[in-house]
């Protein structure tokens, strides 16, 4: 009964080069949260999927970061010409259908990004 | 604007020793409060939901309560393991608002 996967576990990019980040739910979850937590800050949201479908993608930098979660396969954040306040754990969690705004999300083990 | 505030942002207690923790809310559309405990390098671990004012849960150590306006979180004579980052977050269609976090370090 596999939790919420995340990888890689660890990423180091240099100045300008891609990320991608993948993220696999829990079986049987269909909604998948991203959130970003920045050195000494809290969590904060980043988007909301669902397969297929952007639901709220209020909390995503307007440039550079991208969203997916495609019918097959993991949820892909990506962000492109990454810079050094992208230094981050990125987030990811789950939920199962029905009332999202009342359903507990489960949270993977993150995502560790170092821009050298 | 939504707002999500946890105090203290520390706390340190000998072992054995009660204290609470506090969450302060104002999101408009609450739909939830949820509480989670995080160890350094891993992810947040769920622990509660709260749904109405008045509403109670226990899980060993820790209970959680809400008003409309705050949520505590009561840890009764904790151990050394429940040493961690405890953070509150108000759900509001779909998206998680959290706080800071209270850090408390439980000594022997």
């Amino acid at each position: 009964n596999a939790g919420v996967m995340q990888n890689p576990r660890h990423l180091v990019r240099r100045r300008g080069q891609e990320a991608r980040l993948r993220c696999s739910p829990m079986k049987g979850h269909s909604h998948v949260y991203w959130y970003r937590q920045l050195p000494e800050e809290g969590l904060k949201f980043m988007v909301y999927l669902q397969k297929e479908n952007i639901i709220d993608e209020s909390g995503m930098p307007k440039e550079r970061f991208s969203a997916e979660f495609p019918k097959e396969g993991p949820s892909i954040l990506r962000i492109q010409q990454v810079v050094r306040g992208d230094s981050a754990a990125y987030f990811c969690a789950s939920s199962p259908p029905g009332q999202t705004h009342t359903k507990e999300q489960f949270f993977g083990p993150g995502t560790r990004l170092t821009v050298l | 604007e939504d707002q999500v505030t946890q105090s203290p942002e520390a706390l340190r207690l000998q072992e054995g020793e009660s204290s609470s923790l506090n969450c302060s809310y104002t999101v408009s559309g609450l739909r939830g409060l949820f509480w989670y405990r995080q160890d350094p390098g891993k992810g947040p671990e769920f622990l509660f939901t709260l749904y109405s004012a008045g509403e109670e849960k226990e899980k060993e150590r820790l209970k959680a309560t809400l008003t409309k306006k705050e949520s505590f979180l009561h840890i009764t004579a904790p151990k050394p393991e429940d040493s961690a980052t405890y953070l509150c977050a108000a759900s509001s269609w779909g998206k998680l608002q959290f706080g800071s976090g209270t850090q408390v370090v439980v000594t022997p």
